[in-house]
């Protein structure tokens, strides 16, 4: 069982709704962040939260808008989404972002299933 | 620069055979190199990683060998199991940037056939 909790599992949702994922870890974590993965690609980073502040953002449309509450805790808030937002949101974590000691193992949620209609 | 370049799209291996999956990367200054694996419906996890300062490391069936000269890294599954059927990316950073800049291969999906 993975460690890094995300609901909900599945999400369909119209253009012009609002709703948001949910990302929770209990790993005593510092970095936590959001992917974008496609069908039969690679995730695709969107945001880094390193100690609850944001540290990267990979030019993301505005329509995505991140949150991180406490360092346990990962949102993602979705609003007027177009179709081919349609994904897989993948939320990690890992120790701390990387730095001299080299990059940290990341552990990944299972994911939601976005459908955006 | 950030490219990493993975082969083949799809790999098809008998049971007990070794598979081979190949990257690789133009930034010289890449210097962690992790393999996740991800079954469907999952996320994917960190299966073997190598620093360019060895040219081999070795966990259970799984082998990374690393040709730092010619920039390229391989993972080599022994034995290979129904169980190994998944989609294996290779990725590449640079130890200061850590995970901000871990750039992933395209991915290979192998089958592994009884």
């Amino acid at each position: 069982d993975t460690e890094v909790t995300q609901t909900p599992k599945h999400l369909v949702m119209g253009m012009t709704n609002k709703k948001s994922l949910k990302c929770e870890q209990h790993m005593g974590h510092r970095a936590m962040y959001w992917y974008k993965q496609k069908a039969k690609k690679p995730p695709e980073l969107m945001f880094v939260y390193s100690y609850e502040k944001l540290s990267i953002n990979e030019s993301v449309p505005s329509r995505f808008s991140p949150e991180c509450p406490n360092s346990s805790l990962l949102n993602l808030h979705l609003h007027a989404l177009q179709p081919e937002d349609s994904a897989l949101y993948l939320c990690a974590s890992s120790h701390n972002k990387g730095g001299a000691r080299g990059a940290g193992e990341l552990f990944f949620g299972e994911g939601s299933r976005l459908t955006v209609l | 620069q950030q490219q990493v370049k993975q082969s083949p799209q799809s790999l098809i291996v008998q049971k007990g055979g070794i598979s081979i999956i190949n990257c690789a990367y133009e930034n010289t200054a890449f210097d962690y190199f992790p393999w996740y694996q991800q079954f469907p419906g999952k996320g994917p996890a960190l299966l073997i990683a190598i620093r360019p300062d060895v040219s081999e490391k070795k966990e259970g069936r799984f082998t990374i060998s690393f040709n730092k000269s010619a920039k390229q890294f391989s993972l080599h599954i022994m034995d290979s199991q129904p169980g190994d059927s998944a989609t294996y990316f290779c990725a590449a950073t640079i130890s200061n940037f850590g995970n901000e800049k871990l750039t992933f291969g395209t991915g290979t999906r192998l089958t592994i056939i009884p």
